[in-house]
């Protein structure tokens, strides 16, 4: 089981929809990132909270809008999505900023998303 | 860390057999590796944090070493069993971009 929780596991929403995916750890870590995952491809950073506040933005499309309502929880609002968006959501958590150098990232389960 | 190779891309082996993969990275700006192991319907989990030139770690079966002047870290799985079976990602950080990036990962299948 994950420490990092993630919400919904699934979610299909069509392109005029607005949602949101929603993460949450209780392990203390203060850096909270986000991460999408196509098939077959390797994890890509989207975004990265570091102490609640947002550190790196990876050129993400203003569609994203990511929250970080307090240390232990991370949220990604969805508006406008197209197809390609179709991915899985991973969030994850460190123990502190992403330069410590020893403090992996601990994943949640992800969000399948499907834009229809 | 822009050009991190991971090889070989897939890898088919016994069980029994003994293996090793290999990541490849820039050795400027290097500041530490992590590995994490992916299976299937699973979130990946973070193997080891590597910071120092001849870092050498061990879990169980599975070892790494690190070599950060040449830019090279080895994974190392010893008489590997069916639960094995996963992609194995490398993920360096350089102090410039402070930034997990992973590689495109080595996806291991032990057969029994």
């Amino acid at each position: 089981d994950t420490e990092v929780t993630q919400t919904p596991k699934h979610l299909v929403m069509g392109m005029t929809n607005k949602k949101s995916l929603k993460c949450e750890q209780h392990m203390g870590h203060r850096a909270m990132y986000w991460y999408k995952q196509k098939a077959k491809k390797p994890p890509e950073l989207m975004f990265v909270y570091s102490y609640e506040k947002l550190s790196i933005n990876e050129s993400v499309p203003s569609r994203f809008s990511p929250e970080c309502p307090n240390s232990s929880l991370l949220n990604l609002h969805l508006h406008a999505l197209q197809p390609e968006d179709s991915a899985l959501y991973l969030c994850a958590s460190s123990q502190g900023s992403q330069g410590q150098k020893n403090s992996p990232l601990h994943f949640g389960n992800g969000t399948r998303l499907t834009v229809t | 860390i822009l050009n991190v190779e991971q090889s070989p891309q897939s890898l088919h082996v016994q069980e029994g057999d003994s293996t090793n993969f290999t990541c490849s990275f820039p050795s400027s700006n290097f500041y530490a590796l992590h590995w994490y192991r992916w299976e299937t319907a699973k979130s990946p989990e973070a193997l080891f944090v590597m910071t120092l030139n001849g870092d050498e770690k061990k879990k169980g079966r599975i070892s790494a070493t690190l070599n950060t002047k040449e830019g090279y870290s080895y994974l190392y799985i010893k008489g590997s069993q069916p639960e094995d079976s996963a992609t194995y990602l490398c993920a360096p950080l350089n102090t410039g971009g402070f930034k997990t990036i992973f590689g495109a990962g080595t996806r291991l299948f032990v057969k029994a």
